[in-house]
């Protein structure tokens, strides 16, 4: 079974519509992280949670919501996104929020905002 | 300002070689290095990491360097397999960021028969 898994993998929507990505880990790990990759451009982190408390918004956009119910599931709701917004959405998680724990990543979901 | 660049988008090595692929920092702050491989349609893996107490780390065929001076990390893969094509991605972190990874455009590797 796949580590993290990252549902749905592509999503296409308009300006004005209101999603949901979702990730599951079953690592058994605890922190989790939103990072977003855009074309040509590196992998950019967005949200960290740690034992499902936020600990780091890098400056995100408020269009971007997360959500970490528990330390197993991890959601980024989306709302009146840009079309620069279009990306590679991935979700990742590690032992915990700490040095010398490398990430696991999921495979992506791609967005493509009209 | 991006600290972390992978200054060569591409890299095309013959099966059987040393594919060598390159990573500079700026941040004399960061203290572990991670490279990840990443397969089309797929997340990024890790493969091997370093600390910077240490100069040199191997797993298997990969090995990695770091040349704290120069600040430059290096991934070297021998012999060089057609799996291993792929996109490489170096990555550092400092410890007072915890878990902030800073990761560079990325290399693709093609490794050709």
């Amino acid at each position: 079974e796949t580590g993290v898994t990252q549902t749905p993998r592509h999503l296409v929507m308009g300006m004005t519509n209101k999603k949901s990505l979702k990730c599951e880990q079953h690592l058994g790990h605890n922190a989790m992280y939103w990072y977003k990759q855009s074309a040509k451009k590196p992998l950019e982190l967005m949200f960290v949670y740690n034992f499902k408390e936020q600990t780091e918004n890098n400056s995100v956009p408020s269009r971007f919501s997360p959500e970490c119910p528990n330390s197993s599931h991890l959601f980024l709701h989306l709302h009146t996104l840009q079309p620069e917004d279009s990306a590679l959405y991935l979700c990742a998680s590690s032992q915990e929020w700490q040095i010398h724990q490398p990430q696991h990543f999921g495979d992506g979901t791609r967005l493509s905002i009209l | 300002d991006q600290q972390v660049k992978q200054n060569s988008p591409s890299l095309s090595v013959q099966e059987g070689r040393i594919s060598i692929l390159n990573c500079d920092y700026t941040n004399s702050m960061f203290d572990y290095f991670l490279w990840y491989k990443k397969y089309p349609a797929e997340g990024p893996t890790f493969l091997i990491s370093i600390s910077s107490i240490k100069d040199k780390n191997e797993d298997g065929r990969f090995t990695v360097f770091l040349n704290k001076s120069a600040k430059h990390l290096s991934l070297h893969i021998v012999p060089s397999q057609p799996g291993d094509s792929a996109v490489y991605f170096c990555a550092a972190t400092r410890g007072s960021t915890l878990g902030r990874l800073y990761f560079g455009r990325g290399t693709q590797l093609t490794v050709w028969p």
